[in-house]
């Protein structure tokens, strides 16, 4: 597989509900980075794990990085309508200048 | 809140023929960055610059593309002579800090979606 593969490509679920996306990677990171991508727009910035940390919260969301596994999940919680949307994870692979590697995405549809 | 802004939006142009992306990154921030995602692809690295030079390119970004920072507030992208493939959404990005391991998020623009004919 690729750096930054996810699963699962989408994901369809009720307001109110839990989502849960995965990203693996192969290489070593510098940090893991994850982008929300509404249609037809740009990339926003949602959470930042360092390397050293293992879990990271902000707001609704909740961020867990294993780098025994080279993988990171993004929780969640109590989706919303407006959580509808692409997310992405990127990870630094510290090459360089914020060079991101992105992965393929998830698909996050939440029906009211 | 302040925010990177490309434009324009959408450019539609002829194969062969040179476009200018153009950006303006937020304001106090010192490192830009191009990135592209062609339609139902994966978002790409093209290039990152700071202290007015490219810092890092990939592959992608070869000699027909180009980046400058012609002024104190404008960071724009040139394609030379356009192919078909370069068909795709282009992303302006801009962090505060850049330099491995100061962990600064990227902000991004909302694109330009280029379409070559």
């Amino acid at each position: 597989s690729q750096q930054g593969e996810e699963d699962p490509q989408a994901l369809s679920i009720q307001e109110g509900e839990n989502a849960t996306m995965n990203c693996s990677y192969k290489t070593s990171i510098n940090n893991l980075q994850w982008y929300r991508q509404n249609s037809g727009r740009g990339l926003v910035h949602l959470i930042l794990i360092r390397s050293n940390e293992r879990e990271k919260h902000s707001g609704r969301l909740r961020v867990t990085l294993d780098t025994s596994k080279k993988s990171s999940s993004l929780l969640i919680t109590a989706s919303r309508a407006a959580d509808t949307a692409s997310y992405f994870c990127a990870t630094d692979v510290g090459t360089g200048f914020q060079k991101l590697v992105f992965g393929t995405g998830t698909r996050l549809l939440v029906s009211p | 809140e302040p925010e990177v802004t490309q434009t324009p939006s959408h450019q539609v142009t002829q194969m062969g023929q040179e476009v200018i992306l153009r950006c303006v990154p937020i304001s106090n921030h010192l490192y830009f960055y191009w990135y592209r995602q062609i339609l139902g692809q994966k978002v790409e690295f093209l290039v990152s610059f700071y202290n007015n030079e490219i810092s890092e390119k990939s592959e992608i970004f070869d000699d027909q593309f180009s980046v400058e920072r012609p002024d104190g507030s404008n960071f724009t992208l040139k394609i030379r002579s356009t192919k078909l493939e370069d068909s795709a959404m282009y992303f302006c990005a801009s962090s505060e800090r850049g330099a491995v391991g100061h962990n600064s998020p990227l902000h991004f623009g909302n694109g330009t979606r280029l379409t070559v004919t």
